[in-house]
């Protein structure tokens, strides 16, 4: 089975610093995705940012972007020039590739990010 | 197209009683994802349909827990006999199905929080 492990339970960061968020995870898969989820306070979780293992190189979305270490399975989250709407509950999640057969995403514990003004 | 619905948002119910969820997914989207969150921790499986057929259920659903997609399209998760333990946040997602550009991404809803007196 595969798991996901957020040791950091909660961070904080001031307004405009850069924070990384650490992830790691265990599988026996080769091909799979990793995903880093953000649940703001009392709203629905959106998808931050995804990465395909089979690329080598590291996903980036604005703002946001992972250092993805296959071989450490080791998916760290970077969010640069934090900003006040930042603050979340941030989520790593792992899925198997589809067609390694039906799966369903798993999740970590998350890690609480609060941005500082 | 709206998202992922889900209704109601908030239920209180005593115990022993029955409570029922609905979520209706993106319209595009086969696959639709029950989760469990409880307060601090991260979404916990339940089950998943693609199309009408329920193709997982965790060791989570216990027999009191129940969840149907009759025509593919909306779903029901029924809770029966409710405990205090089932209180929680019910969150429902969807995605493409095999094949779809997106099928590893899942949309979630805002959720069913569910509390048992």
């Amino acid at each position: 089975a595969q798991t996901v492990t957020q040791s950091q339970p909660e961070m904080s960061v001031q307004e405009a610093e850069t924070v990384t968020l650490s992830c790691t995870y265990d599988t026996s898969e080769n091909n799979y995705y990793l995903f880093w989820y953000k649940q703001p306070p009392s709203r629905q979780m959106i998808l931050v940012i995804r990465q395909e293992a089979y690329k080598q190189q590291n996903a980036t979305e604005n703002r946001f972007s992972v250092n993805f270490q296959k071989a450490a399975k080791s998916f760290s989250l970077k969010i640069s020039d934090s900003q006040l709407g930042d603050t979340a509950m941030y989520f790593c999640a792992f899925m198997k590739h589809v067609y390694s057969g039906n799966t369903p995403l798993v999740f970590g514990k998350g890690t609480r990010l609060s941005v500082i003004a | 197209d709206t998202g992922v619905s889900q209704d109601p948002r908030h239920k209180i119910t005593k115990r022993g009683q029955n409570v029922t969820f609905r979520c209706d997914p993106i319209s595009e989207h086969n696959r639709l994802y029950w989760y469990r969150q409880t307060l601090g921790q991260g979404p916990e499986f339940l089950t998943y349909f693609q199309n009408e057929a329920q193709l997982e259920k965790s060791r989570l659903l216990s027999d009191r827990f129940s969840a149907e997609r009759p025509k593919g399209s909306f779903s029901t998760l029924e809770i029966q006999r409710t405990e205090q333990g089932d209180s929680a946040m019910y969150l429902c997602a969807s995605s493409l199905g095999l094949g779809g550009s997106g099928a590893n991404v899942l949309t979630f809803g805002a959720g069913s929080r569910l509390t048992v007196l």
